[in-house]
C-alpha cells in the first residue's frame, strides 16, 4: 500500500460525458502528479501540482483539467470524452516538488480505469 | 519527454541475474536516474535511484557508467514475481518531474 488513494477504481461512461477522478496523496506529500496509460502504452505525464499550484504540464488535452485543493487532494476532470480517452489514470505523490535536488521518488496509487463507450 | 532508451523486452531464467540496460546520453550533470517497475496494470513501484555512484538496496543494484550516459539495473536473483515492465527515468531537477518511456518488459522464465 503506497498510501495514495484513488477513486473510483473503475468507471464506465459514454462519449461526450464528463468525469472526475479523485486522488488523495500520502500524508505530508505536497506534490501530486497525474499520468495517463492507454492500452499497452507507457505512462504519459499529464500535469503536476505542488502545494495547490500548477507546476508543470505534459501532454494534457484542453478537454482535461485538474486542481489541487487546500487539503492537498487533487481532482482530474475529463470532459467531452472520446473513445480514445479510455485508459488507466494514475495519480502519484511526492514529498518534494519545485526545486528539489534529491530523493523525490513518486508513490503511485492503484489507478482509475476509465472506459468510454 | 522521455530522455531514455530501453530495449522493449527481455527474458531471464529464474534464479539468474537480470541485467536491464538504459541509455540516457543527454543526461545533465545533476539529473538523477530512477528505476520503477509496473507489475501488470498496478501502480508503478519505486526500485532505486542514483546520481553518479553505484547504488544497492534490498531490491536491486544500479550501475551507472562513469560518463553517466548509460546505466544498468541488476536484479541479482530473478523470481517469477519480478516479471514486469521496468522503466528507466531521468528526473528533471527544476520541478521533480518524471517522464516515463515505454520501458522494458522483463519476463522471468521458470
Amino acid at each position: 500500500d503506497s498510501g495514495v488513494t484513488q477513486t473510483p477504481k473503475h468507471l464506465i461512461t459514454a462519449t461526450g460525458q464528463r468525469v472526475t477522478l479523485r486522488c488523495s496523496p500520502r500524508s505530508g506529500d505536497l506534490s501530486v502528479y497525474w499520468y495517463q496509460q492507454s492500452l499497452d502504452q507507457g505512462l504519459q505525464f499529464l500535469i503536476q501540482y505542488y502545494n495547490g499550484e500548477e507546476r508543470a504540464k505534459g501532454n494534457i488535452l484542453e478537454r482535461f483539467s485538474a486542481q489541487q485543493f487546500p487539503d492537498l487532494h487533487s481532482e482530474l476532470n475529463l470532459s467531452s470524452l472520446e473513445l480514445g480517452d479510455s485508459a488507466l489514470y494514475f495519480c502519484a505523490s511526492s514529498v518534494v516538488g519545485w526545486g528539489a535536488t534529491n530523493t523525490g521518488e513518486l508513490f503511485f496509487g492503484e489507478g482509475s480505469r476509465l472506459t468510454v463507450l | 519527454d522521455a530522455k531514455t532508451t530501453q530495449p522493449p523486452s527481455m527474458d531471464c531464467a529464474e534464479g539468474r541475474a537480470a541485467n536491464l540496460p538504459c541509455n540516457h546520453s543527454t543526461i545533465s550533470g545533476n539529473e538523477y536516474v530512477y528505476w520503477y517497475r509496473q507489475i501488470h496494470s498496478q501502480g508503478p513501484q519505486y526500485i532505486i535511484h542514483g546520481l553518479k555512484n553505484n547504488e544497492t538496496n534490498e531490491m536491486a543494484s544500479l550501475i551507472i557508467t562513469e560518463d553517466r550516459k548509460s546505466s544498468t539495473l541488476i536484479l541479482p536473483h530473478a523470481t517469477l514475481r519480478d516479471t514486469a515492465v521496468y522503466y528507466c527515468i531521468v528526473r528533471t531537477n527544476t520541478g521533480n518531474q518524471f517522464y516515463f518511456g515505454t520501458g522494458t518488459s522483463l519476463t522471468v522464465i521458470p
